[in-house]
Order: C-alpha cells, then structure tokens, then sequence
C-alpha cells in the first residue's frame, strides 16, 4: 500500500485566498484525522471522521475551516479566506476504527505558508 | 474525554546514555497505547505499541510497557544514539479516535 497520500506538499498562498489540502486514507481505513502542527502550539486535532462521518470538530480553529469525506478514499480540508496565523504544517492520518491493529498512519504531510 | 500526559522537553543526552520519557493516559475505557517519532521535516511514524496490559512494545532497542495500575507507558532505550534524534509522541486509541501527548524533543549529542 501507499500509505496516506496527502497533496500538495507545499503551498505558498496569499491572504484571503482560498486553499484546499487534500488526503487519500490507506485503503480499508475507516477513521481519518487532520491535525495541524505549529511550533507554538504543537500538534492539534483539527477533526476527525469514522466510516466518512464527521464525528468531533471541536479542534476546528473558526468557520473558515471546513472538512469533508465524501467517500472512503477521500477527504479534504478547505481554509476561506486564508490568514498568515494559518501557516502550519497540516496532517491527514487514518487508522482502522476496531481492533488491536488502530495505530494511525500519517501522510508527510502539507507545509502551508499564507503570506 | 482521553487524555494522554508525557514528560515536557526538551532532553538532551550524550550518545550511550539511558532514555526514558514519561507518559501517563487517563481513558474510560481501555485503550491502545502508542509511542510515535517525528524526524525533521517528515509525519510521525509509529515506533511501537501495546494492546493490552502488561504488553510490552518493543522496536529498534526501545521499549515501553502498558501498566494499567499506574496508567503509564513510558519509553526506554538502554544506549541512545545520535540518530534516535527526533521528537516522541505518546498517543491512546480508543472507540475511533487517537489522542496524543505534546511531544518530546530527544537530541542526542555524540
């Protein structure tokens, strides 16, 4: 398997505009998180779904984010209008939702810079 | 809700020298354990895990063990390298969601 396939790897966005990451889950996971990772605050669960069902958004910083899974073999994560205390680098990882075999697997994920 | 509590960095060892990093979970039910490792620039990779109490996880020469008196997890490693740099992550999984600690940076001095 592939792993988690996030794209793109960087992106280099101006303020207000609208970026959208996306990730592609191991195939047969049926959870998936996006988290985001700053110096300041570490590592935070942004949201996450189980069998494409959003089921904790809490960690959602503002109504300019937003996720969706439309399917099991994708999801993403859209920022409008974008803001420069967004730069992060932004995590997808997906795990099975039962069983002893439940340790996520992270994509490299993507490294945003809003200027 | 879960939590998952771990020893604030950064820890700085000569090569040789003993590790541990701390980490202690609160959870409702009974979890998975994790410990994860974070190199520069790369996503966290899973470094090994316990499923049930008193498992031991072992993986290139660290180990923890999942006590569920204690509710701890806490990493070892007898001799660290300078590769072993990096930053740990101890995560909790259970019903569907991971949750994980703040990290700890590891550098390793030779």
């Amino acid at each position: 398997d592939a792993g988690v396939i996030q794209s793109p790897r960087h992106e280099v966005t101006e303020m207000g505009q609208e970026v959208t990451l996306r990730c592609k889950p191991i195939s047969g996971h049926n959870s998936l998180f996006w988290y985001r990772q700053t110096m300041m605050r570490g590592l935070e669960l942004l949201i996450y779904f189980n069998n494409n069902v959003p089921i904790d958004d809490s960690g959602m910083p503002e109504d300019r984010f937003s996720a969706k899974m439309p399917n099991a073999s994708f999801s993403t994560l859209k920022i409008q209008p974008s803001e420069p205390r967004d730069s992060a680098v932004y995590f997808c990882a997906s795990s099975r939702l039962t069983g002893t075999d439940n340790e996520a697997f992270f994509g490299q994920g993507t490294r945003l810079t809003v200027v | 809700g879960d939590s998952v509590t771990q020893m604030e960095g950064p820890v700085t060892l000569s090569e040789e020298a003993f590790l541990t990093i701390n980490c202690t979970y609160t959870a409702t039910g009974y979890p998975s354990l994790f410990w994860y490792v974070q190199y520069p620039g790369e996503g966290l990779q899973l470094l090994l895990k316990a499923t049930k109490a008193d498992d031991k996880g072992s993986n290139k020469g660290f180990e923890a063990t999942y006590r569920k008196e204690t509710t701890s997890f806490h990493l070892e490693k007898g001799s660290v390298q300078v590769s072993d740099s990096a930053v740990y992550f101890c995560a909790l999984s259970e019903a569907g969601k991971s949750t994980f600690g703040d990290g700890t940076t590891l550098t390793v001095k030779p």
